[in-house]
């Protein structure tokens, strides 16, 4: 049983465009979600994360949205460069078992010049 | 950020033979470590929580006498998978949490020939 969802398998945007990559889950227990990005063979990048008492955090180029009603979170970044052409998970965890994380299926991005 | 350290980072093993996977923690201690795999154009999938100084505990359908877990000390966990088959070829990644962060290894690719 997948909790964790990306619908959107890939995505291609323009250098310099923003990129907006969604997450559905269905477990209301999960309180804590992280964004990562992945090359081929090489483990999991940390980008950013949530807190279910938030709905907004920002780094840099990141942002990520949550809205819990709906359990959707999405993340964003812009503008877009060529590096990050990659596949990006959602991950969501339980504070009560931090680290277990349940991953999306990943949405492979890439963006051209 | 704290580093997460796997090796190896590839191994080909004949069918029926054991192999072992180090993850190490290199600037932190980590009490709890995470087993994942990862099949091709699949998501991360959680394995088994490792946990210092005691058992190992195994997600759902995760066989415990062919994944081994060893974590004799605050920086290193081992999983060993024994007798192993062509189908338990796959990228097996580490992880390890921080604060609120949880760093991935660089991950292990498994083949079995």
């Amino acid at each position: 049983d997948q909790q964790v969802k990306q619908n959107s398998p890939s995505l291609s945007v323009q250098e310099g465009r923003i990129s907006i990559l969604n997450c559905d889950y269905t477990n209301s227990m999960f309180d804590y979600f992280l964004w990562y990005k992945k090359y081929p063979a090489e483990g999991p990048t940390f980008l950013i994360s949530i807190s279910s008492i938030k709905d907004k955090n920002e780094d840099g180029r990141f942002t990520v949205f949550l809205n819990k009603s709906a359990k959707h979170l999405s993340l964003h970044i812009v503008p877009s460069q060529p590096g990050d052409s990659a596949v990006y998970f959602c991950a969501a965890s339980r504070t009560d078992s931090w680290g277990k994380l349940q991953f999306g299926a990943g949405t492979q991005v890439v963006v051209t010049p | 950020g704290a580093v997460v350290s796997q090796h190896p980072s590839r191994v080909i093993c004949k069918s029926g033979t054991s192999v072992k996977i180090e993850c190490r923690s290199l600037d932190f201690q980590a009490t709890t470590m995470f087993w994942y795999r990862q099949f091709p154009k699949q998501s991360l999938m959680l394995m088994a929580t490792s946990n210092e100084g005691s058992k190992a505990t195994y997600e759902q359908g995760v066989e415990k006498d062919k994944f081994l877990i060893n974590h004799a000390s605050l920086t290193l966990s081992t999983l060993t998978v024994t007798s192993a088959h062509p189908e338990d070829s796959s990228f097996y990644i580490c992880s390890a949490t921080k604060n609120t962060e949880a760093f991935f290894g660089q991950g292990t690719r498994l083949t079995v020939v």
